[in-house]
Protein backbone atom coordinates (compact mmCIF):
# COMPACT_ATOMS: atom_id res chain seq x y z
CA UNK A 1 0.00 0.00 0.00
CA UNK A 2 1.29 3.54 -0.85
CA UNK A 3 0.63 6.74 0.40
CA UNK A 4 -1.12 8.11 -2.45
CA UNK A 5 -4.21 6.78 -2.74
CA UNK A 6 -5.88 6.09 -6.45
CA UNK A 7 -9.45 5.42 -6.85
CA UNK A 8 -10.89 3.68 -8.58
CA UNK A 9 -8.97 0.85 -9.46
CA UNK A 10 -10.24 -0.23 -12.32
CA UNK A 11 -12.41 2.04 -14.65
CA UNK A 12 -14.19 0.85 -17.71
CA UNK A 13 -16.07 3.50 -19.74
CA UNK A 14 -17.66 4.63 -23.26
CA UNK A 15 -15.84 6.94 -25.34
CA UNK A 16 -19.50 9.34 -24.76
CA UNK A 17 -18.98 9.08 -20.68
CA UNK A 18 -17.82 11.47 -18.71
CA UNK A 19 -15.97 10.57 -15.54
CA UNK A 20 -13.39 11.37 -12.92
CA UNK A 21 -9.91 9.73 -11.38
CA UNK A 22 -9.21 10.68 -7.95
CA UNK A 23 -5.70 10.94 -6.04
CA UNK A 24 -5.44 11.84 -2.40
CA UNK A 25 -2.33 12.14 0.26
CA UNK A 26 -1.87 13.43 3.41
CA UNK A 27 1.64 13.62 3.65
CA UNK A 28 1.75 17.82 3.61
CA UNK A 29 2.97 17.50 -0.21
CA UNK A 30 2.32 20.76 -2.11
CA UNK A 31 3.48 19.09 -5.46
CA UNK A 32 1.19 16.78 -7.25
CA UNK A 33 1.14 14.52 -10.82
CA UNK A 34 -0.88 12.79 -13.16
CA UNK A 35 0.98 10.50 -15.49
CA UNK A 36 -0.17 8.17 -18.23
CA UNK A 37 1.48 4.65 -18.79
CA UNK A 38 0.65 2.57 -21.81
CA UNK A 39 1.95 -1.31 -21.10
CA UNK A 40 5.72 -1.90 -21.13
CA UNK A 41 6.11 2.03 -21.39
CA UNK A 42 7.82 4.47 -19.11
CA UNK A 43 5.23 6.66 -17.42
CA UNK A 44 4.64 9.66 -19.21
CA UNK A 45 4.27 13.25 -17.54
CA UNK A 46 0.48 14.78 -18.02
CA UNK A 47 0.71 17.78 -15.70
CA UNK A 48 2.43 19.01 -12.67
CA UNK A 49 0.36 20.84 -10.16
CA UNK A 50 2.20 23.05 -7.41
CA UNK A 51 0.95 25.12 -4.54
CA UNK A 52 -2.51 23.99 -6.05
CA UNK A 53 -1.18 25.78 -8.88
CA UNK A 54 -0.92 24.49 -12.82
CA UNK A 55 2.78 24.04 -13.65
CA UNK A 56 3.10 22.11 -16.50
CA UNK A 57 0.54 20.91 -19.07
CA UNK A 58 2.41 18.54 -21.52
CA UNK A 59 0.17 19.60 -24.54
CA UNK A 60 -2.61 16.82 -23.15
CA UNK A 61 -6.18 17.14 -25.15
CA UNK A 62 -8.83 18.93 -23.49
CA UNK A 63 -10.43 15.52 -22.93
CA UNK A 64 -7.91 15.01 -19.96
CA UNK A 65 -9.38 17.73 -17.60
CA UNK A 66 -7.33 18.58 -14.32
CA UNK A 67 -8.21 19.99 -11.15
CA UNK A 68 -6.73 19.99 -7.87
CA UNK A 69 -9.24 21.84 -5.00
CA UNK A 70 -7.01 21.74 -2.25
CA UNK A 71 -3.37 20.73 -1.25
CA UNK A 72 -4.50 17.18 -0.87
CA UNK A 73 -6.43 15.95 -3.75
CA UNK A 74 -6.07 16.08 -7.52
CA UNK A 75 -8.90 14.96 -9.73
CA UNK A 76 -8.23 14.15 -13.62
CA UNK A 77 -11.88 14.46 -15.48
CA UNK A 78 -12.35 12.61 -18.62
CA UNK A 79 -14.93 13.13 -21.20
CA UNK A 80 -15.04 12.01 -24.46
CA UNK A 81 -11.76 9.70 -24.31
CA UNK A 82 -10.91 7.80 -27.22
CA UNK A 83 -9.53 3.75 -26.96
CA UNK A 84 -5.96 5.01 -27.20
CA UNK A 85 -6.33 6.27 -24.03
CA UNK A 86 -6.56 2.72 -22.35
CA UNK A 87 -3.58 2.99 -20.30
CA UNK A 88 -2.81 2.80 -16.00
CA UNK A 89 -3.03 6.48 -14.83
CA UNK A 90 -0.47 6.91 -12.32
CA UNK A 91 -0.66 10.28 -9.61
CA UNK A 92 2.21 10.92 -7.83
CA UNK A 93 3.11 13.49 -4.83
CA UNK A 94 6.62 15.24 -3.92
CA UNK A 95 7.15 17.42 -0.93
CA UNK A 96 7.17 20.42 -3.15
CA UNK A 97 8.01 21.05 -6.91
CA UNK A 98 10.97 22.81 -6.74
CA UNK A 99 13.57 21.07 -5.20
CA UNK A 100 15.86 18.95 -7.26
CA UNK A 101 16.15 16.75 -4.93
CA UNK A 102 12.61 15.64 -3.95
CA UNK A 103 11.54 12.18 -5.12
CA UNK A 104 8.27 11.31 -6.38
CA UNK A 105 6.02 9.03 -4.31
CA UNK A 106 3.34 6.80 -6.67
CA UNK A 107 -0.21 5.65 -6.08
CA UNK A 108 -1.54 2.13 -7.25
CA UNK A 109 -2.69 3.90 -10.16
CA UNK A 110 -6.16 3.45 -12.19
CA UNK A 111 -6.30 1.07 -15.01
CA UNK A 112 -8.68 2.62 -17.44
CA UNK A 113 -10.39 1.01 -20.11
CA UNK A 114 -12.04 2.97 -22.84
CA UNK A 115 -14.79 0.69 -24.77
CA UNK B 1 19.13 10.16 -29.02
CA UNK B 2 17.15 9.60 -25.70
CA UNK B 3 17.13 11.86 -22.98
CA UNK B 4 17.29 8.98 -20.75
CA UNK B 5 18.92 5.07 -22.13
CA UNK B 6 18.39 1.92 -20.49
CA UNK B 7 18.52 -1.67 -21.93
CA UNK B 8 15.12 -2.92 -22.30
CA UNK B 9 16.66 -6.73 -21.47
CA UNK B 10 15.49 -8.88 -20.15
CA UNK B 11 18.44 -9.47 -17.97
CA UNK B 12 18.89 -12.93 -16.71
CA UNK B 13 20.91 -13.77 -13.47
CA UNK B 14 20.78 -16.50 -11.48
CA UNK B 15 19.47 -15.98 -7.44
CA UNK B 16 22.23 -15.12 -5.20
CA UNK B 17 24.30 -13.04 -8.51
CA UNK B 18 24.56 -9.61 -8.87
CA UNK B 19 22.74 -7.72 -11.29
CA UNK B 20 24.02 -4.89 -12.40
CA UNK B 21 21.57 -2.40 -14.22
CA UNK B 22 22.54 0.56 -16.44
CA UNK B 23 21.77 3.77 -16.86
CA UNK B 24 22.86 6.87 -19.52
CA UNK B 25 21.38 10.32 -19.93
CA UNK B 26 21.98 13.00 -22.19
CA UNK B 27 21.53 16.16 -20.05
CA UNK B 28 24.17 17.45 -18.21
CA UNK B 29 22.52 19.44 -16.12
CA UNK B 30 20.55 16.48 -14.48
CA UNK B 31 21.16 16.58 -10.81
CA UNK B 32 19.22 13.88 -8.93
CA UNK B 33 18.88 10.31 -10.32
CA UNK B 34 16.37 7.99 -8.67
CA UNK B 35 15.24 3.85 -9.66
CA UNK B 36 12.13 2.73 -9.28
CA UNK B 37 10.80 -0.94 -9.03
CA UNK B 38 7.72 -1.86 -10.89
CA UNK B 39 6.23 -5.07 -10.65
CA UNK B 40 3.36 -6.35 -13.89
CA UNK B 41 0.21 -4.67 -13.71
CA UNK B 42 1.49 -2.42 -10.39
CA UNK B 43 2.99 1.00 -9.94
CA UNK B 44 6.74 2.19 -9.48
CA UNK B 45 7.85 2.15 -6.34
CA UNK B 46 10.84 4.08 -5.08
CA UNK B 47 13.83 2.18 -4.10
CA UNK B 48 17.20 4.70 -4.26
CA UNK B 49 18.43 7.79 -5.27
CA UNK B 50 21.47 9.87 -5.76
CA UNK B 51 22.65 12.74 -5.94
CA UNK B 52 26.06 13.22 -5.82
CA UNK B 53 29.28 11.50 -7.68
CA UNK B 54 30.19 7.99 -5.83
CA UNK B 55 27.96 5.14 -4.30
CA UNK B 56 25.36 4.80 -2.26
CA UNK B 57 24.53 2.02 -0.10
CA UNK B 58 21.06 0.82 0.88
CA UNK B 59 20.71 -2.98 2.32
CA UNK B 60 21.30 -5.09 -0.90
CA UNK B 61 20.72 -1.93 -3.24
CA UNK B 62 23.99 0.23 -4.35
CA UNK B 63 23.36 3.22 -6.71
CA UNK B 64 26.84 4.50 -8.44
CA UNK B 65 26.63 7.99 -10.06
CA UNK B 66 29.48 9.61 -12.46
CA UNK B 67 27.98 12.42 -14.17
CA UNK B 68 31.66 13.35 -15.71
CA UNK B 69 30.20 10.25 -17.62
CA UNK B 70 26.81 11.20 -17.29
CA UNK B 71 26.04 7.33 -16.47
CA UNK B 72 23.98 5.93 -13.34
CA UNK B 73 23.99 2.07 -12.27
CA UNK B 74 22.21 0.50 -9.79
CA UNK B 75 23.69 -2.72 -8.56
CA UNK B 76 21.33 -5.57 -6.96
CA UNK B 77 23.45 -7.93 -4.54
CA UNK B 78 22.12 -11.96 -3.84
CA UNK B 79 19.68 -11.08 -6.32
CA UNK B 80 16.29 -13.19 -5.30
CA UNK B 81 13.54 -14.10 -7.53
CA UNK B 82 11.26 -11.23 -6.01
CA UNK B 83 13.47 -8.62 -7.21
CA UNK B 84 11.99 -9.55 -11.21
CA UNK B 85 10.84 -6.49 -11.86
CA UNK B 86 11.34 -3.62 -14.72
CA UNK B 87 13.80 -1.18 -13.15
CA UNK B 88 13.29 2.32 -14.00
CA UNK B 89 15.99 4.66 -14.18
CA UNK B 90 14.93 8.40 -14.00
CA UNK B 91 16.35 11.72 -14.03
CA UNK B 92 15.61 15.01 -12.46
CA UNK B 93 16.97 18.80 -13.92
CA UNK B 94 15.92 22.07 -14.25
CA UNK B 95 13.62 21.63 -16.87
CA UNK B 96 10.48 22.56 -15.89
CA UNK B 97 11.50 24.14 -12.74
CA UNK B 98 13.46 21.25 -11.40
CA UNK B 99 9.95 19.22 -10.83
CA UNK B 100 9.78 17.28 -14.08
CA UNK B 101 10.87 13.91 -14.09
CA UNK B 102 12.45 11.70 -16.98
CA UNK B 103 12.72 8.02 -16.99
CA UNK B 104 14.04 5.85 -19.11
CA UNK B 105 12.48 2.63 -20.72
CA UNK B 106 13.36 0.11 -18.10
CA UNK B 107 15.29 -2.57 -17.84
CA UNK B 108 13.20 -5.99 -17.24
CA UNK B 109 15.30 -8.16 -14.43
CA UNK B 110 14.56 -12.13 -14.35
CA UNK B 111 16.37 -13.64 -11.43
CA UNK B 112 15.90 -17.60 -11.80
CA UNK B 113 16.35 -20.14 -9.75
Amino acid sequence: DTEVTQTPKHLVMGMTNKKSLKCEQHMGHRAMYWYKQKAKKPPELMFVYSYEKLSINESVPSRFSPECPNSSLLNLHLHALQPEDSALYLCASSPTGSTIDQPQHFGDGTRLSIL
Amino acid sequence: QKEVEQNSGPLSVPEGAIASLNCTYSDRGSQSFFWYRQYSGKSPELIMSIYSNGDKEDGRFTAQLNKASQYVSLLIRDSQPSDSATYLCAVKGLTGGGNKLTFGTGTQLKVEL
